[in-house]
């Protein structure tokens, strides 16, 4: 089953604006990790965090974690028409099974 | 390889047959993933290989579901009487030793039961 909690569940913004997608989670983590999913590329790995990270960059991708609130968050700069695509989160737990989110479906207009 | 690759891209069967999916992790990667995700929905986990160590089936949703994973490499998951509830995408995932590092997927199977 899955554990966690993305939104918005969709996001429509213009190109050019910036795009931040959060994921919630109810139990500790060892690291998080966010996922891009389109129907060119299939399911690509963007960043991993770990437990012991507050922020890391990619790019364009900004993922900030904040353990004491259970949340992450995704932010696109400058979004493309690329970039249009579901994105999910997915967290391992103690086991360092991989939870997966229902994901979040992002549309950049052009 | 260059990629996780998996066949065939797309199944077609009648319910009640039996279908084997089949992955191709990149090569090295010692852990195995497979995962179903429905139409608009997120992955499932299905089961997880870890190098010779015993499989953890705990995503298995039922006991026609079944996989293998021969000589550490290629994997099959076979579907025995399939149901149309079991239609879905099929994904395989690999990581290069163990799970919870990043996983690289390849492109499914997309397997329609009629």
């Amino acid at each position: 089953s899955q554990q966690g909690e993305e939104d918005p569940q969709a996001l429509s913004i213009q190109e050019g604006e910036n795009a931040t997608m959060n994921c919630s989670y109810k139990t500790s983590i060892n690291n998080l990790q966010w996922y891009r999913q389109n129907s060119g590329r299939g399911l690509v790995h963007l960043i991993l965090i770990r437990s012991n990270e507050r922020e890391k960059h990619s790019g364009r991708l900004r993922v900030t974690l904040d353990t004491s609130k259970k949340s992450s968050s995704l932010l696109i700069t400058a979004s493309r028409a690329a970039d249009t695509a579901s994105y999910f989160c997915a967290r391992t737990d103690s086991n360092y099974q991989l939870i997966w989110g229902a994901g979040t479906k992002l549309i950049i207009k052009p | 390889g260059a990629g996780v690759s998996q066949s065939p891209s797309n199944k077609v069967t009648e319910k009640g047959k039996d279908v084997e999916l089949r992955c191709d992790p990149i090569s090295g990667h010692t852990a195995l993933y497979w995962y179903r995700q429905s139409l608009g929905q997120g992955l499932e986990f299905l089961i997880y290989f870890q190098g010779n160590s015993a499989p953890d089936k705990s995503g298995l949703p039922s006991d026609r579901f079944s996989a293998e994973r021969t000589g550490g490499s290629v994997s099959t998951l076979t579907i025995q009487r399939t149901q149309q509830e079991d239609s879905a995408v099929y994904l395989c995932a690999s990581s290069l030793l163990v799970r919870g590092e990043t996983q690289y997927f390849g492109p499914g199977t997309r397997l329609l039961v009629l």
